[in-house]
């Protein structure tokens, strides 16, 4: 069984501060991992993509990679009040174009 | 810009009923795909289809059929509706950001209850 786990939270994080969401899948041959972002009552966008062990950064939002330890995160800086969602983690094995999805973590970033 | 679009924002059934979702979408993408979100269970996959009359099952298609006689149009069709159908639905098509960067653009759901 593929899983992917997120922490369901909420995360409560003071505006300005940062805020770091995690994932971790159990499926070794995982290629390309994937934080989508939900708003209540929307649907996911994606906001990062990374494929490669390490850190892409994007803005405010940085996600790292460690393949040997099978996690994913995703850095916010600077939380903005309208940060506020629920991120979900996706991944994606190199052998089909179906991705397997994490619950999501709620984020709250509070004034 | 991409655009996937659903049918209905809201629906209300009744045990039993045939029930159609569809779901169209304008960038000419292959893949397509429908999900069900629940609370605390995120997005399961239901169905896919990679082409036109092309379908493969996902993770929980018990219960469902999907249609895909044109490529831009995915019908999920629940054949006798039942109360634990209840759900959000999604609607999905995968394809390329302006920068190339792969992605699934979804659709705006529906809101199923079945009484």
């Amino acid at each position: 069984q593929k899983e992917v786990e997120q922490n369901s939270g909420p995360l409560s994080v003071p505006e300005g501060a940062i805020a770091s969401l995690n994932c971790t899948y159990s499926d070794r041959g995982s290629q390309s991992f994937f934080w989508y972002r939900q708003y209540s009552g929307k649907s996911p966008e994606l906001i990062m993509f990374i494929y490669s062990n390490g850190d892409k950064e994007d803005g405010r939002f940085t996600a790292q990679l460690n393949k040997a330890s099978q996690y994913v995160s995703l850095l916010i800086r600077d939380s903005q009040p309208s940060d506020s969602a629920t991120y979900l983690c996706a991944v994606r094995l190199d052998s089909n174009y179906q991705l397997i999805w994490g619950a999501g973590t709620k984020l709250i970033i509070k004034p | 810009d991409v655009k996937v679009t659903q049918s209905s924002r809201y629906l209300v059934k009744r045990t039993g009923e045939k029930v159609f979702l569809e779901c169209v979408q304008d960038m000419d993408h292959e893949n397509m795909f429908w999900y069900r979100q629940d609370p605390g269970l995120g997005l399961r996959l239901i169905y896919f289809s990679y082409d036109v009359k092309m379908k493969e099952k996902g993770d929980i298609p018990e219960g469902y059929s999907v249609s895909r006689e044109k490529k831009e149009r995915f019908s999920l069709i629940l054949e006798s509706a039942s109360t634990n159908q209840t759900s959000m639905y999604l609607c999905a098509s995968r394809g390329r950001q302006a920068g190339g960067q792969e992605t699934q653009y979804f659709g705006p759901g529906t809101r199923l209850l079945v009484l």
